[in-house]
């Protein structure tokens, strides 16, 4: 079990630019999620999967923002145009969910890709 | 909405206890309370969850109201390691996300 991995760890682009970020979840979770996170705040959440299946994207998800997870595997999250505001840490979580209940599911997060928009 | 309150900042001396609250005072019959730590440059990481009962695990307590509107998460004697944001989530039966609030940062003195 080596965790879920995030790549790049750093990213500075210049404003108008696209990026694009991967993660590798924990290879039995079927479920992964993104997050985002600002200097002080506690993670915001963005969107989630099941396999491959995106179930919820959140409305801080602008249309300059898409997510994918081919074959229920690895994930990216790409920014197109990106922004000032879009400079923060971008943080990637698995787990396992059987079912319905969520009590006792537990996330498992990457370490995180820190961008910075110039 | 994370509909959970905690302070935002905590001190603790070096192999002391130490309890963190969490106001939780909405919450409904079926949500679980679970617990969450970030470490300075990480992500978060999973601490310790419960519905009613007062639970125990390697890294903390949790001690959770008779009437479920507040827990506390304790942790027996804090080490420099412990120094992190501890974050306090609802989470509902039939959700999937966390939804975090701001948390508690916790400072360790030697």
């Amino acid at each position: 079990d080596t965790g879920v991995s995030q790549n790049p760890r750093h990213k500075i682009t210049k404003r108008g630019q696209n990026v694009t970020f991967r993660c590798d979840p924990i290879s039995e979770h079927n479920r992964l999620y993104w997050y985002r996170q600002t200097l002080g705040q506690g993670p915001e959440f963005l969107t989630y999967f099941q396999n491959e299946a995106q179930l919820e994207k959140s409305r801080l998800l602008s249309d300059r923002f898409s997510a994918e997870r081919p074959k229920g595997s690895f994930s990216t999250l790409e920014i197109q145009r990106t922004e000032q505001g879009d400079s923060a840490m971008y943080l990637c979580a698995s787990s396992t969910r059987d079912g319905v209940s969520a009590t006792n599911e537990k996330l498992f997060f990457g370490s995180g890709t820190q961008l910075s928009v110039l | 909405d994370a509909k959970t309150t905690q302070p935002n900042s905590m001190e603790s001396n070096e192999e002391e206890p130490v309890h963190l609250p969490c106001n939780h005072s909405t919450i409904s019959g079926t949500d679980y309370i679970h617990w969450y730590r970030q470490l300075p440059s990480q992500g978060p990481e999973y601490v310790i969850h419960g519905l009613t009962s007062n639970v125990n695990n390697r890294m903390a307590s949790l001690a959770i109201a008779e009437d479920r509107k507040s827990s506390t998460l304790i942790l027996h004697r804090a080490t420099l390691r412990d120094a992190a944001v501890y974050y306090c989530i609802r989470i509902y039966n039939q959700g999937g996300k966390l939804i975090f609030g701001q948390g508690t940062e916790l400072s360790v003195k030697p």
